[in-house]
């Protein structure tokens, strides 16, 4: 079965320093894998997906996620973070069975300090 | 710019009630899913349709139903609410067999008390 792993409950960093919010992932097959954010008193937004080729997928708000096949990581990174960027931030896989569906990991608190 | 909308974003209700929750789309999406979000938990999916009167259990149906009479709206159903159902209930829809990329509401937060 497909399933993501998000090791971190918390992330906490400086503005201005680069971030990571990490994300393994167990497959049968190609994996497809996204980012999704849910900021406060909001529903979740599509940040970026991997479907295939190139290993450093770009999405909004200046994110980045590098897929490493031989890890089975799909790490989320950002250059330099910003207080804005503080929110639940959510990897998830799709479901081989079904093209539509998706398994979301347990999420990861990202906390930006001034 | 795609909208999915959920009837109320906060909900209080007794144990034993029946419990309706709306959720509506406006693209036209195919596909729509209700999930339960839980600290610690992530998004764990309740049911999603796939074309109207369609539906498929999720990871965790139990306690729950749906109804999907059009194609922009999908209920979620608590036939007798119960205190561990007190959660926040996420709709999200998406376009296609193949579509990637979900939108969702922005939420339900239910407490049965």
């Amino acid at each position: 079965a497909q399933s993501v792993a998000q090791p971190e409950d918390q992330v906490n960093v400086a503005e201005g320093n680069p971030l990571t919010v990490k994300c393994t992932y167990s497959v049968s097959g190609n994996p497809y894998l996204f980012w999704y954010v849910q900021y406060p008193n909001r529903g979740l937004q599509f940040l970026l997906k991997y479907i295939t080729g190139d290993n450093l997928v770009k999405g909004s708000y200046g994110f980045e996620a590098e897929f490493n096949k031989s890890q089975t990581s799909f790490h989320l990174k950002k250059p330099s973070a910003l207080v804005s960027d503080s929110a639940l931030y959510f990897c998830a896989v799709r479901e081989s069975s079904s093209a539509s569906k998706i398994i979301f990991g347990s999420g990861t608190r990202l906390s930006i300090r001034p | 710019d795609v909208k999915v909308t959920q009837s109320s974003r906060y909900l209080v209700k007794r144990t034993g009630e029946k419990v309706f929750l709306e959720c509506v789309q406006d693209m036209d999406h195919e596909n729509m899913f209700w999930y339960r979000q839980d600290p610690g938990l992530g998004l764990r999916l309740i049911y999603f349709s796939y074309d109207v009167k369609m539906k498929e259990k999720g990871d965790i149906p139990e306690g729950y139903s749906v109804s999907r009479e059009k194609k922009e709206r999908f209920s979620l159903i608590l036939e007798s609410a119960s205190t561990n159902q007190t959660s926040m209930y996420l709709c999200a829809s998406s376009r296609g067999q193949l579509s990637y990329e979900q939108y969702f509401g922005p939420g339900t937060r239910l407490t049965v008390t």
